[in-house]
């Protein structure tokens, strides 16, 4: 099982639509929770970070964690063709001897047409 | 804002030779990280340092040795290169929470 997982997509959503995108989580004790979004050909860029259970909004963004089903997801309301983007998941993972790193998951392509 | 600066985004290179990737924080951050990017393999942490002088192995370290000389430098270096190294490579500093932030990434093509 993978450390952190995304559906690799493309995931593709109506201009002005709510996109869902999702990641599991394999460590039970991960504490931080970050999503990133990358444009093609550029770097990632922090758009949230959650570290408790429930919903955290930003502007079009909600992230939510349920630290029970080791899950979490990022809502994108009111799509633009301009969050089309690759969108990373990235998750503490705990180390056997302490200390932690962060894991990214392999990514969700979204694709938010006109 | 943090910038992390990686001081080349194109780099072509010959199997065997000696390559330099260097990477600047000017955020006084004690993390910092470097990673490659492959298509469907996603971001793979190669090494990380949490001090000056002090340096630790990631998932894929093996043809790679990194220098931290500096607490704002971060230096990867691949002793002969290979083809299958190329790929892309983002340099990342953290602070607290985990939070990592990203350079512009160096592509490299080794031929």
């Amino acid at each position: 099982q993978k450390e952190v997982e995304q559906n690799s997509g493309p995931l593709s959503v109506p201009e002005g639509a709510i996109a869902s995108l999702n990641c599991t989580y394999s460590d039970r004790g991960s504490q931080s929770f970050f999503w990133y979004r990358q444009y093609s050909g550029k770097s990632p860029e922090l758009i949230m970070s959650i570290y408790s259970n429930g919903d955290k909004e930003d502007g079009r963004f909600t992230a939510q964690l349920n630290k029970a089903s080791q899950y979490v997801s990022l809502l994108i309301r009111d799509s633009q063709p301009s969050d089309s983007a690759t969108y990373l998941c990235a998750v503490t993972i705990i180390l056997t001897g302490g200390g932690n790193k962060l894991t990214f998951g392999t990514g969700t392509q979204l694709k938010v047409e006109l | 804002d943090v910038k992390v600066t990686q001081s080349s985004r194109y780099l072509v290179k010959r199997t065997g030779e000696k390559v330099f990737l260097e990477c600047v924080q000017d955020m006084d951050h004690e993390n910092m990280f470097w990673y490659r990017q492959d298509p469907g393999l996603g971001l793979r942490l190669i090494y990380f340092s949490y001090d000056v002088k002090m340096k630790e192995k990631g998932d894929i370290p093996e043809g790679y040795s990194v220098s931290r000389e500096k607490k704002e430098r971060f230096s990867l270096i691949l002793e002969s290169a290979s083809t299958n190294q190329t790929s892309m490579y983002l340099c990342a500093s953290s602070f607290r929470k985990n939070i990592q932030y990203f350079g512009a990434g160096t592509r490299l093509s080794v031929l």
